[in-house]
């Protein structure tokens, strides 16, 4: 079972504070990553891709990984309440491209 | 631009009926795949489908479920005979060619009574 593993939070942050969200993968063919963000009752949102190892930087917001581990990150730095959802976390399997979520964490931006 | 469209947004039926949910992929995506996404759990992914090819249905229940993307018109997930688990949301997402970025619609929320 390829599998994508969240810490579901909820992950409550100040305004201001940076905020960090974790993902693990079990699948070593994975070549692709992306983090969605999802408020509540609407669809996923894409914030970030990242293919390659090391950082990728976009506005406030950096994406880390690192295949050894198979670890991927999620920085936000400034956080604010609007940045307030649930981060989604997602794998390309690498078979017909299909994405393997994880089951999200919530974050809460505190004013 | 246009996104990715789908309807309707809301979707009540009673148990036994069919439900058919409509998904119109981004202007020059010919890749579509469904997800569903049941309260309080992630997203699974359904099927995956090019137009009038099936390519993955891996993650399609086998049985009242089907789903197709003709040469012209909206890819189609079809639910018969629905039961009360089937109550989740439904959303499509499109892509321009593997491997690429999907980008979701707005979804369907579908409501067995």
């Amino acid at each position: 079972q390829k599998e994508v593993e969240q810490n579901s939070g909820p992950l409550s942050v100040p305004e201001g504070a940076i905020a960090s969200l974790n993902c693990t993968y079990s699948d070593r063919g994975s070549q692709s990553f992306f983090w969605y963000r999802q408020y509540s009752g609407k669809s996923p949102e894409l914030i970030m891709s990242i293919y390659s190892n090391g950082d990728k930087e976009d506005g406030r917001f950096t994406a880390q990984l690192n295949k050894a581990s198979q670890y991927v990150s999620l920085l936000i730095r400034d956080s604010q309440p609007s940045d307030s959802a649930t981060y989604l976390c997602a794998a390309d399997t690498g078979t017909a491209s299909k994405l393997t979520f994880g089951t999200g964490t919530r974050l809460q931006v505190t004013l | 631009n246009a996104g990715v469209m789908q309807n309707p947004r809301h979707l009540v039926r009673r148990r036994g009926q069919e439900a058919r949910l409509r998904c119109s992929p981004m202007k020059g995506h010919s890749h579509v795949y469904w997800y569903r996404q049941l309260p309080e759990e992630g997203l699974k992914f359904m099927v995956y489908l090019q137009k009038e090819n099936i390519i993955d249905e891996s993650g399609m229940p086998k049985e009242r479920f089907s789903a197709e993307f003709p040469k012209e018109g909206p890819s189609i997930l079809r639910i018969q005979q629905v039961v009360r688990g089937d109550s989740a949301a439904y959303f499509c997402a499109s892509q321009a060619g593997a491997p690429d970025t999907q980008y979701f619609g707005p979804g369907t929320r579908l409501t067995v009574l």
